[in-house]
Protein backbone atom coordinates (compact mmCIF):
# COMPACT_ATOMS: atom_id res chain seq x y z
CA UNK A 1 0.00 0.00 0.00
CA UNK A 2 1.45 3.01 -1.50
CA UNK A 3 -0.84 5.70 -0.11
CA UNK A 4 -2.24 6.35 -3.30
CA UNK A 5 -5.34 3.36 -3.62
CA UNK A 6 -6.96 2.68 -7.38
CA UNK A 7 -10.22 0.86 -8.18
CA UNK A 8 -10.88 -1.32 -9.97
CA UNK A 9 -7.55 -2.65 -10.29
CA UNK A 10 -9.01 -4.30 -13.41
CA UNK A 11 -11.87 -3.16 -15.94
CA UNK A 12 -13.49 -4.70 -19.36
CA UNK A 13 -15.55 -2.67 -20.84
CA UNK A 14 -17.09 -2.92 -24.32
CA UNK A 15 -17.41 0.16 -26.55
CA UNK A 16 -20.46 1.87 -25.54
CA UNK A 17 -20.06 1.25 -22.00
CA UNK A 18 -19.88 3.95 -19.45
CA UNK A 19 -17.27 3.64 -16.58
CA UNK A 20 -15.39 5.22 -13.87
CA UNK A 21 -11.89 4.90 -12.31
CA UNK A 22 -11.57 5.94 -9.22
CA UNK A 23 -8.03 7.26 -7.12
CA UNK A 24 -7.90 8.22 -3.45
CA UNK A 25 -4.57 9.28 -1.56
CA UNK A 26 -4.35 9.29 2.22
CA UNK A 27 -0.64 11.49 1.79
CA UNK A 28 -2.29 15.04 2.51
CA UNK A 29 -0.61 15.57 -1.76
CA UNK A 30 -2.28 18.97 -3.14
CA UNK A 31 -1.60 17.72 -6.56
CA UNK A 32 -3.13 14.95 -8.41
CA UNK A 33 -1.91 13.27 -11.86
CA UNK A 34 -3.62 10.76 -14.28
CA UNK A 35 -1.25 8.91 -16.58
CA UNK A 36 -1.78 6.52 -19.22
CA UNK A 37 0.73 3.53 -19.80
CA UNK A 38 0.37 1.27 -23.29
CA UNK A 39 2.65 -1.14 -24.03
CA UNK A 40 5.89 -0.17 -25.80
CA UNK A 41 5.27 3.99 -25.00
CA UNK A 42 6.56 6.14 -22.41
CA UNK A 43 3.39 7.07 -19.43
CA UNK A 44 2.08 9.66 -21.18
CA UNK A 45 0.43 12.35 -19.22
CA UNK A 46 -3.15 12.99 -19.76
CA UNK A 47 -4.65 15.17 -16.25
CA UNK A 48 -3.20 17.40 -13.93
CA UNK A 49 -4.75 18.95 -10.56
CA UNK A 50 -3.33 21.59 -8.54
CA UNK A 51 -5.16 21.86 -5.19
CA UNK A 52 -8.25 20.49 -6.69
CA UNK A 53 -8.19 22.81 -10.03
CA UNK A 54 -7.38 21.05 -13.33
CA UNK A 55 -3.77 22.78 -14.88
CA UNK A 56 -3.22 20.54 -17.49
CA UNK A 57 -5.48 18.76 -20.43
CA UNK A 58 -2.63 17.28 -22.20
CA UNK A 59 -5.27 16.40 -25.39
CA UNK A 60 -6.77 13.95 -24.43
CA UNK A 61 -10.18 13.16 -26.19
CA UNK A 62 -13.38 14.08 -24.70
CA UNK A 63 -13.64 10.06 -24.25
CA UNK A 64 -11.99 10.46 -21.28
CA UNK A 65 -13.29 12.79 -18.34
CA UNK A 66 -11.36 14.06 -15.26
CA UNK A 67 -13.13 14.85 -11.83
CA UNK A 68 -11.51 15.97 -8.62
CA UNK A 69 -14.12 16.66 -5.89
CA UNK A 70 -11.51 17.13 -3.28
CA UNK A 71 -7.95 16.90 -2.95
CA UNK A 72 -7.99 13.72 -2.02
CA UNK A 73 -9.89 11.81 -4.45
CA UNK A 74 -9.53 11.85 -8.40
CA UNK A 75 -12.04 9.92 -11.08
CA UNK A 76 -11.76 9.05 -14.31
CA UNK A 77 -14.96 8.51 -16.48
CA UNK A 78 -14.99 6.83 -19.54
CA UNK A 79 -17.56 6.56 -22.33
CA UNK A 80 -16.96 5.16 -25.88
CA UNK A 81 -13.61 4.16 -25.87
CA UNK A 82 -11.91 2.50 -28.28
CA UNK A 83 -9.69 -0.74 -28.36
CA UNK A 84 -6.78 1.32 -29.08
CA UNK A 85 -7.45 2.90 -25.42
CA UNK A 86 -6.89 -0.57 -23.71
CA UNK A 87 -3.83 0.55 -21.45
CA UNK A 88 -2.77 0.61 -17.51
CA UNK A 89 -4.31 3.97 -16.38
CA UNK A 90 -1.81 5.11 -13.32
CA UNK A 91 -2.79 7.70 -10.79
CA UNK A 92 -0.17 9.60 -9.00
CA UNK A 93 -0.07 12.53 -5.96
CA UNK A 94 2.42 14.72 -5.41
CA UNK A 95 3.53 17.70 -2.81
CA UNK A 96 3.40 21.04 -4.72
CA UNK A 97 5.42 23.67 -2.22
CA UNK A 98 4.22 27.32 -2.11
CA UNK A 99 7.05 28.41 -4.21
CA UNK A 100 5.98 25.53 -7.28
CA UNK A 101 8.88 23.07 -7.25
CA UNK A 102 8.62 19.45 -8.67
CA UNK A 103 8.83 16.36 -5.58
CA UNK A 104 8.55 12.90 -6.06
CA UNK A 105 5.61 11.31 -6.84
CA UNK A 106 3.84 8.49 -5.24
CA UNK A 107 1.79 6.47 -8.03
CA UNK A 108 -1.42 3.98 -7.12
CA UNK A 109 -0.92 0.11 -8.26
CA UNK A 110 -3.25 1.14 -11.52
CA UNK A 111 -6.30 -0.08 -13.60
CA UNK A 112 -5.51 -2.40 -16.67
CA UNK A 113 -8.41 -1.67 -18.21
CA UNK A 114 -9.38 -3.29 -21.44
CA UNK A 115 -11.44 -2.22 -24.21
CA UNK A 116 -13.60 -4.87 -26.11
CA UNK B 1 11.09 17.37 -27.46
CA UNK B 2 11.32 14.12 -25.98
CA UNK B 3 12.67 13.67 -22.42
CA UNK B 4 14.08 11.24 -20.49
CA UNK B 5 15.48 8.51 -22.89
CA UNK B 6 16.91 5.62 -20.94
CA UNK B 7 19.54 3.41 -22.59
CA UNK B 8 19.51 0.50 -22.69
CA UNK B 9 15.92 -0.83 -23.00
CA UNK B 10 16.95 -3.69 -21.70
CA UNK B 11 19.82 -5.20 -19.71
CA UNK B 12 20.37 -8.77 -17.93
CA UNK B 13 23.28 -9.32 -15.58
CA UNK B 14 24.04 -11.82 -12.69
CA UNK B 15 22.89 -11.71 -9.10
CA UNK B 16 25.77 -10.02 -7.63
CA UNK B 17 26.83 -7.79 -10.41
CA UNK B 18 26.42 -4.15 -10.66
CA UNK B 19 23.98 -2.35 -13.06
CA UNK B 20 23.81 1.03 -14.78
CA UNK B 21 21.42 2.35 -16.48
CA UNK B 22 21.54 5.86 -18.71
CA UNK B 23 19.13 8.47 -19.19
CA UNK B 24 19.56 11.81 -21.72
CA UNK B 25 17.04 14.57 -22.27
CA UNK B 26 17.30 17.55 -23.92
CA UNK B 27 15.98 21.08 -22.46
CA UNK B 28 16.63 22.13 -18.97
CA UNK B 29 15.34 20.51 -15.87
CA UNK B 30 14.37 21.19 -12.01
CA UNK B 31 15.29 17.75 -11.48
CA UNK B 32 15.45 14.45 -12.35
CA UNK B 33 13.66 11.22 -10.88
CA UNK B 34 13.88 7.67 -10.85
CA UNK B 35 11.19 5.25 -11.05
CA UNK B 36 11.26 1.46 -10.60
CA UNK B 37 8.18 0.20 -11.94
CA UNK B 38 7.28 -3.92 -11.47
CA UNK B 39 5.40 -5.98 -14.01
CA UNK B 40 1.96 -4.59 -14.08
CA UNK B 41 2.20 -2.15 -10.76
CA UNK B 42 2.47 1.05 -10.36
CA UNK B 43 5.71 3.26 -10.28
CA UNK B 44 7.70 3.71 -7.36
CA UNK B 45 9.79 7.02 -6.57
CA UNK B 46 13.34 5.71 -6.13
CA UNK B 47 15.72 8.65 -6.07
CA UNK B 48 15.80 12.60 -7.18
CA UNK B 49 18.64 14.48 -7.57
CA UNK B 50 18.00 18.55 -8.46
CA UNK B 51 19.87 20.50 -11.17
CA UNK B 52 22.75 22.26 -8.78
CA UNK B 53 23.69 18.19 -7.34
CA UNK B 54 25.82 16.25 -9.50
CA UNK B 55 25.78 12.58 -7.18
CA UNK B 56 23.16 11.37 -4.41
CA UNK B 57 23.29 7.78 -2.98
CA UNK B 58 20.46 5.82 -1.38
CA UNK B 59 21.30 2.47 -0.03
CA UNK B 60 22.48 0.60 -2.52
CA UNK B 61 21.27 3.14 -5.52
CA UNK B 62 24.04 5.62 -6.85
CA UNK B 63 22.57 8.61 -9.01
CA UNK B 64 24.91 11.12 -11.27
CA UNK B 65 23.61 13.70 -12.99
CA UNK B 66 25.65 15.63 -15.55
CA UNK B 67 23.82 18.65 -16.63
CA UNK B 68 26.47 20.05 -18.98
CA UNK B 69 25.95 16.31 -21.22
CA UNK B 70 22.14 16.44 -19.98
CA UNK B 71 22.46 13.12 -18.92
CA UNK B 72 21.96 10.92 -15.80
CA UNK B 73 22.68 7.59 -14.98
CA UNK B 74 21.53 5.21 -11.66
CA UNK B 75 24.04 2.45 -10.68
CA UNK B 76 22.60 -0.29 -8.57
CA UNK B 77 25.31 -2.45 -6.88
CA UNK B 78 25.58 -6.07 -5.53
CA UNK B 79 21.95 -6.38 -7.43
CA UNK B 80 19.82 -8.67 -6.37
CA UNK B 81 17.08 -11.06 -8.38
CA UNK B 82 14.02 -8.53 -6.41
CA UNK B 83 15.78 -5.74 -8.61
CA UNK B 84 14.17 -7.50 -11.52
CA UNK B 85 11.74 -4.41 -12.80
CA UNK B 86 11.46 -1.78 -15.27
CA UNK B 87 13.05 1.71 -14.19
CA UNK B 88 12.25 4.76 -15.52
CA UNK B 89 13.75 8.55 -15.65
CA UNK B 90 11.51 11.50 -15.20
CA UNK B 91 12.42 14.81 -16.12
CA UNK B 92 10.64 17.90 -14.36
CA UNK B 93 10.99 21.47 -15.55
CA UNK B 94 10.25 25.13 -13.69
CA UNK B 95 8.37 26.05 -16.56
CA UNK B 96 6.58 22.78 -16.66
CA UNK B 97 4.69 23.49 -13.11
CA UNK B 98 4.68 20.46 -11.38
CA UNK B 99 4.34 17.52 -14.56
CA UNK B 100 6.76 15.21 -14.83
CA UNK B 101 7.87 13.80 -18.33
CA UNK B 102 8.49 9.75 -19.00
CA UNK B 103 11.45 7.89 -21.08
CA UNK B 104 10.37 4.34 -21.71
CA UNK B 105 12.25 2.98 -19.34
CA UNK B 106 14.92 -0.01 -19.42
CA UNK B 107 13.89 -3.31 -18.48
CA UNK B 108 16.42 -4.94 -16.12
CA UNK B 109 16.20 -8.48 -15.26
CA UNK B 110 19.05 -10.20 -12.47
CA UNK B 111 19.72 -13.51 -12.56
CA UNK B 112 19.92 -15.69 -9.90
Amino acid sequence: ETGVTQTPRHLVMGMTNKKSLKCEQHLGHNAMYWYKQSAKKPLELMFVYNFKEQTENNSVPSRFSPECPNSSHLFLHLHTLQPEDSALYLCASSQVGSAGGINGYTFGSGTRLTVV
Amino acid sequence: SQQGEEDPQALSIQEGENATMNCSYKTSINNLQWYRQNSGRGLVHLILIRSNEREKHSGRLRVTLDTSKKSSSLLITASRAADTASYFCATGKETSGSRLTFGEGTQLTVNP
